[in-house]
């Protein structure tokens, strides 16, 4: 079956140190988003990319970048990490088109201390 | 930009009982489409329901259904007969034409009492 997963589930750095989260998707989907989920938030968009080589910037996209070098896959990199970026990450995928539902991975939580 | 309201951050109902979640939001464009997603403790992201703007119709799914009212910008969730494995944060969102995304609200947190 196709699937979405994010790895680590868990991550713990220390501020200042660069983190990459990986998302890897088999539904061949085009379209990939970066969410992250905060208390009093919900979830808010870092960045998202609509095929290989492209990448856009979300609501949220200071001190993250993202590469899309295949379909499969789109890490997202903390180049310096914050204590404000301590926050649970999901990355999701979709065909295009709009009312194509989003497949979501299970989420990263990511700790910088 | 648009925007997603959740204005009830809990809300405590007892098993069987017939809930409705509130949803609100701010747009320009005609064409969008709106979705409501629930998070149980596991942290997985479950679409529970999605309606299309351009539909009159209300969508329903089961014991899940939506009162769309688009001249009022409002999308409720109502769940029907509730169980216990209704608990979890529930998300309503929305997607415009261009496709950029989901908008998400801040959450209410359902909880289905014994």
């Amino acid at each position: 079956d196709a699937e979405i997963t994010q790895s680590p589930r868990h991550k713990i750095t220390e501020t200042g140190r660069q983190v990459t989260l990986a998302c890897h998707q088999t539904w061949n989907h085009n379209n990939m988003f970066w969410y992250r989920q905060d208390l009093g938030h919900g979830l808010r968009l870092i960045h998202y990319s609509y095929g290989v080589h492209d990448t856009n910037k979300g609501e949220v996209s200071d001190g993250y970048s993202v590469s899309r070098s295949n379909t499969e896959d789109l890490p997202l990199t903390l180049e310096s990490a914050a204590s404000s970026q301590t926050s649970v990450y999901f990355c999701a995928s979709s065909d295009p088109g709009t009312l194509k539902p989003l497949h979501f991975g299970n989420g990263t939580r990511l700790t910088v201390t | 930009a648009q925007t997603v309201t959740q204005s009830q951050p809990e809300m405590s109902v007892q098993e069987a009982e017939t809930v409705t979640l509130s949803c609100t939001y701010d747009t320009s464009e005609n064409n969008y489409y709106l979705f409501w997603y629930k998070q149980p403790p596991s942290r997985q992201m479950i679409l529970v329901i999605r309606q299309e703007a351009y539909k009159q119709q209300n969508a329903t799914e089961n014991r899940f259904s939506v009162n769309f009212q688009k001249a009022a910008k409002s999308f409720s969730l109502k769940i029907s007969d509730s169980q216990l494995g209704d608990t979890a944060m529930y998300f309503c969102a929305f997607m415009g034409g261009g496709a950029d995304g989901l908008t998400f609200g801040k959450g209410t947190h359902l909880i289905i009492q014994p």
